[in-house]
């Protein structure tokens, strides 16, 4: 049973370009979450999908940021018109069901946004 | 709001001494906590769990931690390191009601074993 994949593992931009980061959650998993760990910080919620849905968007920023997770498919976090404060890695988390019950997340090993 | 607290950002310990990172966190009801370790480059895998029951939790890797109501802490300990738990180790909370759905992180604690 393979873990949550992400790719690409490193991703470098110019400024202004458009970042699509993929996740694939774990067999059998509907639940997806995107975290963002800028350097020297812990892990910061951006948002939660499940299949077609998003959920809770509240860790977004307001621009250039999006999360889709389709019916088919894997889950993309894109950024669009990246800056150099996007610099970070970005983290895809899946579970069985939500985190309101009691259940565990599974990292993927993450993407590592250069912005350039 | 949900928070956590981990009030040591860099430990450094002698290999085959004790550990113990601290942990404290503010939820509004019984919360779930986790406990992930971090190695460079690498994502996050999980040490060890707490939904409810048995407040001391017994993890993967010889790790443990207790969950301390009166404290709102969740202490992880190991009795004796190895080199190879060198690595940041991040606290979480999470839980069904306020934030639910997602979980907090603490700043981790980055541990550094000495040989």
């Amino acid at each position: 049973n393979a873990g949550v994949m992400q790719n690409p593992r490193h991703l470098v931009r110019r400024r202004g370009q458009e970042a699509r980061l993929r996740c694939s959650p774990m067999k059998g998993h509907s639940h997806v979450y995107w975290y963002r760990q800028l350097p020297e910080e812990g892990l910061k919620f951006m948002v939660y999908l499940q299949k077609e849905n998003i959920i809770d968007e509240s860790g977004m920023p307001k621009e250039r940021f999006s999360a889709e997770f389709p019916k088919e498919g894997p889950s993309i976090l894109r950024i669009q018109q990246v800056v150099r404060g996007d610099s970070a890695a970005y983290f895809c988390a899946s579970s069985r069901v939500g985190l309101g019950g009691n259940t565990e997340a599974f990292f993927g090993q993450g993407t590592r946004l250069t912005v350039v | 709001a949900q928070s956590v607290t981990q009030p040591d950002i860099h430990i450094t310990v002698s290999e085959g001494a004790s550990l113990e990172l601290r942990c404290n966190y503010s939820y509004g009801a019984t919360p779930y906590l986790f406990w992930y370790v971090q190695s460079p480059g690498q994502g996050l895998q999980l040490l060890l769990k707490y939904f409810s029951g048995d407040t001391l939790v017994q993890g993967i890797k010889g790790f443990e931690a207790e969950f301390k109501r009166s404290q709102s802490s969740f202490n992880l300990r190991k009795p004796s390191v190895h080199w190879s738990d060198a690595a940041e180790y991040f606290c979480a909370v999470g839980g069904p009601t306020g934030g639910g759905n997602k979980l907090t992180f603490g700043t981790g604690t980055q541990l550094k074993v000495e040989l």
